[in-house]
Order: structure tokens, then sequence, then C-alpha cells
């Protein structure tokens, strides 16, 4: 099956600095990836949708300067949390999706939990 | 704007009870319905997915339905074991707009089977 890889799991890093988050598609193409935030015992939060080649498409109320997210090949998107705070701590997941999605639907990574210290 | 509910918030239940997680969710105009497995601090597992036109699916002890008219699916859990132990989330693919194809996730229902 369709396999959605997340680096890091787990990061901690000092305020101020930026933290880099990859999403790779393993093997598939994924056309589309997503971007989710998720606060300790609540659900995701979409935060953008990324499409291979152009422009994220950022939800409202989220940042693109603070959160920018490049999806330059099929198979690789990245999220960079900028000069981060420790309110941007949470736990990040990303999802891809492939060609036929309405049948097969969308498939996550196994998220990253960032600390800003 | 597409909502969806889960109910109940939490369970808990003794190992071998039959179980049944409930998602509702507003607008109707779906692509599918996927429900998900998460563990504590893991990313999100897909459990089953169903399309807009079926009615159910089946995968081992699980069983998805869904009724899109009133805006219904369930999760049933057939002789639920301790290993099942997880949050289940439901999401809804949105059909057409500016919103095409993203998901709706409902709050979660977080499951306990005590042995």
């Amino acid at each position: 099956g369709a396999v959605v890889s997340q680096h890091p799991s787990r990061v901690i890093c000092k305020s101020g600095t930026s933290v880099k988050i990859e999403c790779r598609s393993l093997d598939f193409q994924a056309t589309t990836m997503f971007w989710y935030r998720q606060f300790p015992k609540q659900s995701l939060m979409l935060m953008a949708t990324s499409n291979e080649g152009s422009k994220a498409t950022y939800e409202q109320g989220v940042e693109k300067d603070k959160f920018l997210i490049n999806h330059a090949s099929l198979t690789l998107s990245t999220l960079t949390v900028t000069s981060a705070h420790p309110e941007d701590s949470s736990f990040y997941i990303c999802s891809a999706r492939e060609q036929g999605w309405y049948n097969y639907g969308y498939t996550f990574g196994s998220g990253t939990r960032l600390t800003v210290v | 704007k597409q909502e969806v509910t889960q109910i109940p918030a939490a369970l808990s239940v003794p190992e071998g009870e039959n179980l049944v997680l409930n998602c509702s969710f507003t607008d109707s105009a779906i692509y599918n319905l996927q429900w998900f497995r998460q563990d504590p601090g893991k990313g999100l597992t897909s459990l089953l997915l169903i399309q807009s036109s079926q009615r159910e699916q089946t995968s081992g002890r699980l069983n998805a339905s869904l009724d899109k008219s009133s805006g219904r699916s369930t999760l049933y859990i057939a002789a639920s074991q301790p290993g099942d132990s997880a949050t289940y989330l439901c999401a809804a693919s949105v059909a057409g707009g500016t919103s095409y194809g993203k998901l709706t996730f409902g709050q979660g229902t977080i499951l306990t089977v005590h042995p």
C-alpha cells in the first residue's frame, strides 16, 4: 500500500530558530500533499494544501510567512516553521493523495512532535 | 461549510464486546468518507474508506457503513480487543468548490478496551 514517510519524528529547537519537516511519498507520486496541525486531545486542523510545482494554499488564519511550504517534486513536500516560538509547539502531520484518491483515500505520515524551548 | 461530529467522545468497554462508533456530517456532497485510527503520539492509519456510491466496507473485524442521505457513518468493531484501544477519527472529503478534496475531520472517539 501507499506509504508516506515524515521526518523528523521529534524535534526540539530554541526559540527564534527555524525547523524543517519533510514529507515523502515512498511508492507513489503525490501531486497534492496536505499539512495539518494537531493540538493535544484535539482533532487535526488543516494548515495548507501543497500542489507540486505551485504555491501552497493556506487556510484562513495560518501565517504563510511563518509556515513555509515547498512541494518541489512529486514525492517531497517540506514545511519550514520559521522563527519558531513556544506557541508553535505542536504535532504536525502531513498527508498525500495519489491518482485515483477517490478510491484509495489519503495516506498520512507518522507526524512530527515539535517542541520550541 | 462541512462539519463532522463524532459520538461518543470517549468509550470504555470490556474485552470481547461489539461496539459502534458514530460519525455525522452536515454536507452530503462528499467523494468518500474515511475512518482512521490514531495511537498516542502517532500519525493516522487508514482503516476503511467508503466511496460516496457505496453503502459499506468491511475489513476483518471492522465494518463501516455510509448513509449519505442522512449524513451518517458508523464504524462497527466486533469482538473488541485491548489492542483496539486508540482514537478513531472519521473524515469526509469535500466534493467541489474551493475546498475540493479536502478532508474534514471529526473530533474523534477515544476507545479504551480493558481486559
